[in-house]
């Protein structure tokens, strides 16, 4: 089944560390996207990618770093500098040409800072 | 100004009511129009793309108008299972695409 994963579920988090989310898609789609939410709020760009080896910040970049090395993965990390990580982060991807261009969305990861 | 506003509600309804939701947007480039329902703790589903003649799938009617930038999502004879939060969504085209949110407005319905 085409779909996109995102892994682990939940990720508990040590101050002045990095960690890494997880993000793949077997859609084909070109555009990737990360998003965080947090209680209450609406979903706020992280980063996004349309292509391989390409990628652009959002709204909230400060803090997070991605990579997009191949089409089917953009994984985000959190590193340290992020001073208020924790939130819920959702991945999605979609395509940018054609009649479809909606997103579909991984289940997302619950990442708490302990 | 945020690009996609939304009237954060919440809207408490009763069954069978009939709701509107709208929502707004700031760029003129925006190509692409979504609607979007979040249950809580879940992830966002897509629930109906939104064309400029208007769609509607079941007790859901979407509409768009351009010349004003704003879209409308109505919902009729509401049910319990639509509580939820619905998520209106702008792709904007054109150098790079770009997907963005509107904060969302809360539904409750209740018996």
């Amino acid at each position: 089944d085409g779909g996109i994963t995102q892994s682990p579920k939940y990720l508990f988090r040590k101050e002045g560390q990095n960690v890494t989310l997880s993000c793949e898609q077997n859609l084909n789609h070109d555009a990737m996207y990360w998003y965080r939410q947090d209680p209450g709020q609406g979903l706020r760009l992280i980063y996004y990618s349309q292509i391989v080896n390409d990628f652009q910040k959002g709204d909230i970049a400060e803090g997070y770093s991605v990579s997009r090395e191949k089409k089917e993965s953009f994984p985000l990390t959190v590193t340290s500098a992020q001073k208020n990580p924790t939130a819920f982060y959702l991945c999605a991807s979609s395509s940018i040409v054609g009649s479809s261009l909606e997103a579909f969305f991984g289940q997302g990861t619950r990442l708490t800072v302990v | 100004r945020k690009e996609v506003e939304q009237d954060p509600g919440p809207f408490n309804v009763p069954e069978g009511a009939t709701v509107a939701f709208n929502c707004t947007y700031s760029n003129s480039a925006s190509q692409s129009f979504f609607w979007y329902r979040q249950d809580c703790r879940k992830e966002p589903k897509l629930l109906m793309s939104v064309y400029s003649s208007g769609n509607e799938d079941g007790r859901f009617t979407a509409q768009l108008n351009r010349a004003s930038q704003y879209i409308s999502l109505l919902i009729r004879d509401s049910k319990l299972s639509d509580s939820a939060t619905y998520l209106c969504v702008v792709n904007r085209l054109g150098g790079y695409n770009k997907l963005i949110f509107g904060a969302g407005t809360r539904l409750a319905v209740h018996p």
